[in-house]
């Protein structure tokens, strides 16, 4: 069965500092996506990025990056330079073209000033 | 702007209650989802609709009902609400396979049964 892991449940940085939220997938499918979402205090999930199984190069928007290896099924997210803005609950999220979507446990960023 | 709204931002039911919870999109999207989300357990799908009248279960179906009459609404209702469906309620939309996994989210409902 697929599933999501995240085993960060808290972090807290102080700004600017760099963070990188981790991601563990499993899956026996060949065919599928990776997603993060962001759930600031406000409560609406944000979608942040989609990445299909087949491109594993690495994506950079502005302060965050993400790393995606599928030799070690893990979809990670860096954010450089951190701000308070930043501070959210972060979902890593698996789906498969049907558009069902499969979530993980998320993490609790709090970046302090 | 694209939008997914929910009824009710806070709402108290008591035991045993029917309680409906609506969810709206103007996005015109085929797909639309409810989800509860509990601490340390992420969100878990409850149900989804792929299109009018159509709806599967998901992770977590039981004591739980959905109902899609038009496109753009999509309600969830509790039969008889108990304490353990004390959670919140998220609402989410997304096109059908072109934008796959790519959801739309209302700013959910807190529901607290006593």
């Amino acid at each position: 069965a697929q599933k999501v892991t995240q085993a960060q449940t808290e972090i807290s940085v102080v700004e600017k500092e760099d963070v990188t939220l981790d991601c563990v997938y499993e899956t026996r499918d060949t065919t599928y996506y990776l997603f993060w979402y962001k759930q600031p205090p406000s409560g609406e999930l944000v979608f942040l990025i989609r990445r299909n199984s087949f491109d594993e190069q690495n994506e950079i928007s502005g302060r965050y990056s993400w790393n995606f290896q599928k030799s070690t099924s893990s979809f990670n997210f860096t954010i450089t330079a951190s701000q308070v803005v930043d501070s959210a609950v972060y979902f890593c999220a698996w789906g498969t073209s049907y558009d069902k979507v499969i979530f993980g446990p998320g993490t609790s960023l709090s970046v302090i000033p | 702007d694209v939008k997914v709204t929910q009824s009710s931002r806070y709402l108290v039911k008591r035991t045993g209650e029917k309680v409906f919870l609506e969810c709206v999109q103007d996005m015109d999207h085929e797909n639309m989802f409810w989800y509860r989300q509990d601490p340390g357990l992420g969100l878990r799908l409850i149900y989804f609709s792929y299109d009018v009248k159509m709806k599967e279960k998901g992770d977590i179906p039981e004591g739980y009902s959905v109902s899609r009459e038009k496109k753009e609404r999509f309600s969830l209702i509790l039969e008889s609400a108990s304490t353990n469906q004390t959670s919140m309620y998220l609402c989410a939309s997304s096109l059908r396979g072109t934008d796959i996994g790519k959801q739309y989210f209302g700013p959910g409902t807190r529901l607290t049964v006593t």
